[in-house]
């Protein structure tokens, strides 16, 4: 399997624009997980689905952040509009129920200016 | 809820030593634990774990043992190299199939 695969890997973007990061979990995970990895802030749970349902949306840090799994293979997390302080790695996971190991994607590091 | 408490670090030791990483949780019952290694660039990923008390996950040297008495996970290897040198995340289920993550603690190890 080739694991959680997200991209792009890399991301520089304006202040001000539209940003969609992609994730495609493990086949046959029924759990995807988004989190935000920053120094001041450390690992922060974003947003997770199962089955394709938002599950808990509450570490979502403002409206211009939104997440959307429209089938089992692939979820999007948008910015709009980015700001500097979205500057972050992101990195989405998926799990199989009955299991809480959480398998990582390489992430995508954001860079608003 | 359930809570997990790790170590601050950085922690820097030479090639060789001994390295302990202190983690604590509250949980109810007695859940599965992990430990998750970070290495520069890369994304996290499943270094041990254990799903029952007193337990010992292991692997690449490194082992932690699933102490209820204590509601201590620390993770340890006897003899660290320099491709040791990552962040180290204690975690443990919050619910819903979600981990908790501690807030993790970098490795530095020098030749």
């Amino acid at each position: 399997d080739a694991g959680v695969i997200q991209s792009p890997r890399h991301e520089v973007t304006e202040m001000g624009q539209e940003v969609t990061l992609r994730c495609k979990p493990i086949s046959g995970h029924d759990y995807l997980f988004w989190y935000r990895q920053t120094m001041m802030r450390g690992l922060e749970l974003l947003i997770y689905f199962n089955n394709n349902v938002p599950i808990d949306d509450s570490g979502m840090p403002e409206d211009r952040f939104s997440a959307k799994m429209p089938n089992a293979s692939f979820s999007t997390l948008k910015i709009q509009p980015s700001e500097p302080r979205d500057s972050a790695v992101y990195f989405c996971a998926s799990s199989f129920g009955g299991s809480t190991e959480a398998f990582f994607g390489q992430g995508t590091r954001l860079t608003v200016v | 809820g359930n809570s997990v408490t790790q170590m601050e670090g950085p922690v820097t030791l030479s090639e060789e030593a001994f390295l302990t990483i202190n983690c604590t949780y509250t949980a109810t019952g007695y859940p599965s634990l992990f430990w998750y290694v970070q290495y520069p660039g890369e994304g996290l990923q499943l270094l041990l774990k254990a799903t029952k008390a007193d337990d010992k996950g292991s692997n690449k040297g490194f082992e932690a043992t699933y102490r209820k008495e204590t509601t201590s996970f620390h993770l340890e290897k006897g003899s660290v190299q320099v491709s040791d040198s990552a962040v180290y995340f204690c975690a443990a289920p919050g619910g819903y199939n979600k981990l908790i993550f501690g807030a993790g603690t970098r490795l530095a190890v020098h030749p």
